[in-house]
């Protein structure tokens, strides 16, 4: 069990310009999700992934935000034209579907920093 | 709707000494609750979740909550805390009516300080 993996880690960007980030969810766990987490806040929830399909979003998730998980199994979260808002760390986590509650496990982050 | 709140920013405790960080829930339905701890630039450990049954919850490194349905009241509790236990620990809540919602929402979080 190599756990969750986020790449990269930092990212330090110019307002304006588009990022994506890559979340590898623990093997064979069907379910994903992403959260943003500001200074000094817990995590808010984003999106959650079923396998390939997109299943809930955030009113956060503005339109600027993308997610995909194309073939069930690594996910990437896109921002486009980013703004000094958008800095953040960016959490994915995943589990395994079954009896509820699924336990999520979290990765790492991905600290984006928009100047 | 459904929220946390942890009500202290910050709880400092002598070693040796027992620990509580405390957390309040508010959902529609009945909760799964969960405690996660979260070391300075890492992502965010699982300790314990509460589904049903015995409101004493044990989970990993010794820690334990306390469920109290009258007080929606979800206390994370260790009996002796340990200066490796110094960190950030969010308390968080998912509605088991939630209508196929498995989002979590978190509390803020509670920075606790263990002191040698």
């Amino acid at each position: 069990d190599t756990g969750v993996s986020q790449d990269p880690r930092h990212k330090i960007t110019k307002r304006g310009q588009n990022v994506t980030f890559r979340c590898d969810p623990i093997s064979e766990h069907n379910r994903l999700y992403w959260y943003r987490q500001t200074l000094g806040q817990g995590p808010e929830f984003l999106t959650y992934f079923q396998n390939e399909a997109q299943l809930e979003k955030s009113r956060l998730l503005s339109d600027r935000f993308s997610a995909e998980r194309p073939k069930g199994s690594f996910s990437t979260l896109e921002i486009q034209r980013t703004e000094q808002g958008d800095s953040a760390m960016y959490l994915c986590a995943s589990s395994l579907r079954g009896p509820p509650p699924d336990t999520q496990y979290f990765g790492p982050g991905t600290r984006l920093t928009v100047l | 709707a459904q929220s946390v709140a942890q009500p202290e920013d910050q709880v400092n405790v002598a070693e040796g000494n027992p620990l509580t960080v405390k957390c309040t829930y508010s959902v529609s339905g009945n909760p799964y609750l969960f405690w996660y701890v979260q070391y300075p630039n890492r992502g965010l450990q699982f300790l314990l979740k509460y589904i049903t049954g015995d409101n004493l919850v044990k989970g990993s490194y010794g820690f334990e909550a306390e469920f109290n349905k009258s007080q929606t009241s979800f206390h994370l509790k260790k009996p002796s805390a340990l200066v490796s236990d110094s960190a950030l620990y969010f308390c968080a809540v998912r509605d088991k009516s939630g209508a196929g919602s498995y989002q979590l929402t978190f509390g803020k979080g509670t920075k606790l300080s263990v002191i040698p």
